[in-house]
C-alpha cells in the first residue's frame, strides 16, 4: 500500500516569501502521480500542482513549482513571493495510474502567511 | 455547472439515528469519489463509482455504510446507527475517466455525531 508523509504540520510566512513545504511517499509503483492540494479554510479542495512521475522535468504553475526526487520518493511544494491567500492547508496525494486512480493523502501542512 | 455540490453542508445527529449524504458531481464527470476527513487529517478515501457501478470499496466503509450512484449521476452516502466516531467531514470528488485527469472536490458535509 502507498504511504504519503508531511512532516511539518505547521508553517508561518511573511507575505512576499519564498516557502517550501515537505512531502515523501513510498510505493512499489513505477508510473504514478503526485500532486499538491491546497484546502483553504472553506474547506473545497482544489489543486495546485501535478506532476507525472516518467517526467523528470519539474512542474511548475506561476508561483508554485515542485522538486520531484523520484529515486528518494521526495516531493517538495515551493511556494515563491507568497501572498495572504495562499494561506490554507496542503496536502500531497499520491495517485496510481491504475485501477480506481483514488487519491492517497498525506496528513497535510497548515500555511500561515503573515502580513 | 458551478462544480461538485453537496447537501447538507452541517448535520448535527443523535447517536445511533440515521443519515444520508447527496453529492451532485460535474455533470459529464464519469467517476464520482466519497473521502472522509477527521481533524487534522488528510482525507482517506472511502468508496469509488464509474458511472453507476461502485467499482471499490474502503475498509473503512463498515456495514454501517452504504453508497449508490443511481444511473450515474448524483450518489447518496448513508450512514446507519451513527457513532461518535462517524463525525467527519464527508467529501465528494469527481472527475473525468479518460486519462488521468484532475479530481474536483465539493465543500463536503460536516457530520457531528452527539
Amino acid at each position: 500500500a502507498q504511504t504519503v508523509t508531511q512532516s511539518q504540520p505547521e508553517m508561518s510566512v511573511q507575505e512576499a516569501e519564498t516557502v517550501t513545504l515537505s512531502c515523501t511517499y513510498d510505493t512499489s509503483e513505477n508510473n504514478y502521480y503526485l500532486f499538491w492540494y491546497k484546502q483553504p479554510p472553506s474547506r473545497q479542495m482544489i489543486l495546485v500542482i501535478r506532476q507525472e512521475a516518467y517526467k523528470q522535468q519539474n512542474a511548475t504553475e506561476n508561483r508554485f513549482s515542485v522538486n520531484f526526487q523520484k529515486a528518494a520518493k521526495s516531493f517538495s511544494l515551493k511556494i515563491s513571493d507568497s501572498q495572504l491567500g495562499d494561506t490554507a492547508m496542503y496536502f500531497c496525494a499520491f495517485m496510481r495510474i491504475q485501477g480506481a486512480q483514488k487519491l492517497v493523502f498525506g496528513q497535510g501542512t497548515r500555511l500561515t502567511i503573515n502580513p | 455547472d458551478t462544480g461538485v455540490s453537496q447537501d447538507p453542508r452541517h448535520k448535527i445527529t443523535k447517536r445511533g439515528q440515521n443519515v444520508t449524504f447527496r453529492c451532485d458531481p460535474i455533470s459529464e464527470h464519469n467517476r464520482l469519489y466519497w473521502y472522509r476527513q477527521t481533524l487534522g487529517q488528510g482525507p482517506e478515501f472511502l468508496t469509488y463509482f464509474q458511472n453507476e457501478a461502485q467499482l471499490e470499496k474502503s475498509r473503512l466503509l463498515s456495514d454501517r455504510f452504504s453508497a449508490e450512484r443511481p444511473k450515474g449521476s448524483f450518489s447518496t452516502l448513508e450512514i446507519q446507527r451513527t457513532e461518535q466516531g462517524d463525525s467527519a467531514m464527508y467529501l465528494c470528488a469527481s472527475s473525468l475517466t479518460t486519462g488521468v485527469t484532475e479530481a474536483f472536490f465539493g465543500q463536503g458535509t460536516r457530520l457531528t455525531v452527539v
